[in-house]
């Protein structure tokens, strides 16, 4: 496609319920990037990856969160027995060879 | 540490009023890249300019103009004869170019502009 896309576009759990996150970035994209955006407040870095190697993974607050991206293309972050405090938007970018990243929609995941 | 400071959270302006939009950043590195985003109430981050640091030209584009200030670490955005449809959220970003930092953005937290008619 033209763009990144993400999906779902909109989750809603139960606390304790495990979610995975899809991202699809622009095709030919190396580095595809998560962050988390809560509101009112700016994007934070989570993790990132160059093909389908994971550089670094400092931003994720907690084991219960993961990324894979097995193939170079394609990436899920899962998120383990969700917790309230993990409702957020949830976006993914990639970049080309301009060091410009090109955000998704994002995925608003709500925890109840 | 790299550190992005939007200071104003909220601006609101009168339609074809000219708007500044401050953003002040810190950082080790020598060599960095700056961004602007717009997040419009659809929800999406979309990309406006990337702005290297050896290059201290302003730029402009259309309505929409950039002040780079090297000396004072700052790089503001100008939106000139507002619009309804500027309305959004905007937000401005650093990316370093070394070790832990040269990859991931920095965001600051945004500034929410209003625009009425």
């Amino acid at each position: 496609g033209a763009g990144v896309s993400q999906s779902p576009r909109y989750k809603v759990t139960k606390r304790g319920q495990d979610v995975a996150l899809r991202c699809d970035p622009i095709s030919g994209h190396v580095s595809l990037y998560w962050y988390r955006q809560a509101l009112g407040q700016g994007p934070e870095f989570l993790t990132y990856f160059n093909y389908e190697a994971q550089q670094d993974k400092s931003g994720l607050p907690n084991d219960r969160f993961s990324a894979e991206r097995p193939e170079g293309s394609i990436s899920t972050l899962t998120i383990q027995r969700t917790e309230q405090r993990d409702s957020a938007m949830y976006r993914c970018a990639s970049m080309g060879g301009y060091n410009e990243q090109f955000f998704g929609p994002g995925t608003r995941l709500t925890v109840l | 540490a790299q550190k992005v400071t939007q200071a104003q959270t909220e601006i609101s302006v009168v339609e074809k009023e000219d708007v500044t939009l401050d953003c002040v950043y810190e950082t080790r590195d020598t060599t960095y890249y700056l961004f602007w985003y717009k997040q419009p109430p659809s929800g999406e981050l979309v990309f406006l300019i990337r702005r290297n640091s050896f290059d201290e030209q302003n730029e402009i584009s259309g309505r929409y103009s950039w002040n780079f200030q090297k000396s004072t670490s700052s790089f503001n955005f100008t939106i000139t004869a507002s619009q309804v449809v500027d309305s959004a959220v905007y937000f401005c970003a650093l990316r370093g170019n070394s070790g832990g930092s040269n990859y991931k953005l920095t965001f600051g937290k945004g500034t929410l502009l209003t625009v009425n008619p």
